[in-house]
């Protein structure tokens, strides 16, 4: 089973940007496209967008829609998530979650999960 | 891309049965068997508890399980313990072009 391992707490500036690391390990990088999950203080769950790392294609919610970016490193097994313009609501915990690829399609549900990381934007 | 809607809080006694609800539309819950539930307790990542609308993940206790009807998705956990309280979310494929809808989260209270 693929555990995934997140990048550290960031503290931006206003109108900044953050980059969130997703590592994964033991288990195949390329079984699984990687979703990011935000999630406000004291707030619901909000899907932001996902990667299928083996064919390089993304998708993005139309909420974030030109200010996040998801990418991935075969490489390493790691992907990434950059959210740019930032603003005192996009403080929150952001998570990665694993969802497993067939080849063919997605299974449409989140396992495993990211520890989350939390991004603070504050002047 | 509305949030699905489920009920602010439910609550009941250890033993009991309580079933939460996820109402959405025929672009997501109606229309995919695609819904899953994750259960979230303070300060941890969520947890898969239901997946499919009905399937249960090794590991998760048979207490859970989930159903559907129209556009409507349930969870119900029988037997109620202290171990489950905690927030709940369900999530839908949609047809839009945000491929995921998340429900707007049950905070399950044991009396």
């Amino acid at each position: 089973q693929v555990q995934l391992v997140q990048s550290g707490a960031e503290v931006k500036k206003p109108g900044s940007s953050v980059k969130v690391s997703c590592k994964a390990s033991g288990g195949t990088f390329s079984s699984y496209t990687i979703s990011w999950v935000r999630q406000a203080p004291g707030q619901g769950l909000e899907w932001m967008g996902r990667i299928i790392p083996i064919l390089d294609i993304t998708n993005y919610a139309q909420n974030f829609q030109g200010r996040v970016t998801i990418t991935a490193d075969k490489s390493t097994s790691t992907a990434y998530m950059e959210l740019s313009s930032l603003r005192s609501e996009d403080t929150a915990m952001y998570y990665c979650a694993g969802d497993f690829w067939s080849g063919y399609y997605t299974y449409n549900w989140f396992d495993p999960w990211g520890q989350g990381t939390l991004v603070t934007v504050s002047s | 891309q509305s949030a699905l809607t489920q009920p602010a809080s439910v609550s009941g006694s250890p033993g009991q049965s309580i079933t939460i609800s996820c109402t959405g539309t025929s672009s997501d819950v109606g229309g995919y068997n695609y819904v899953s539930w994750y259960q979230q307790h303070p300060g941890k990542a969520p947890k898969l508890m239901i997946y499919d609308v009905t399937n249960r993940p090794s590991g998760v206790s048979n207490r859970f399980s989930g159903s559907k009807s129209g556009n409507t998705a349930s969870l119900t956990i029988s037997g109620l313990q202290a171990i489950d309280e905690a927030d709940y979310y369900c999530i839908s494929y949609t047809s839009s072009s945000t491929l995921y809808v998340f429900g707007t989260g049950t905070k399950v209270t044991v009396l």
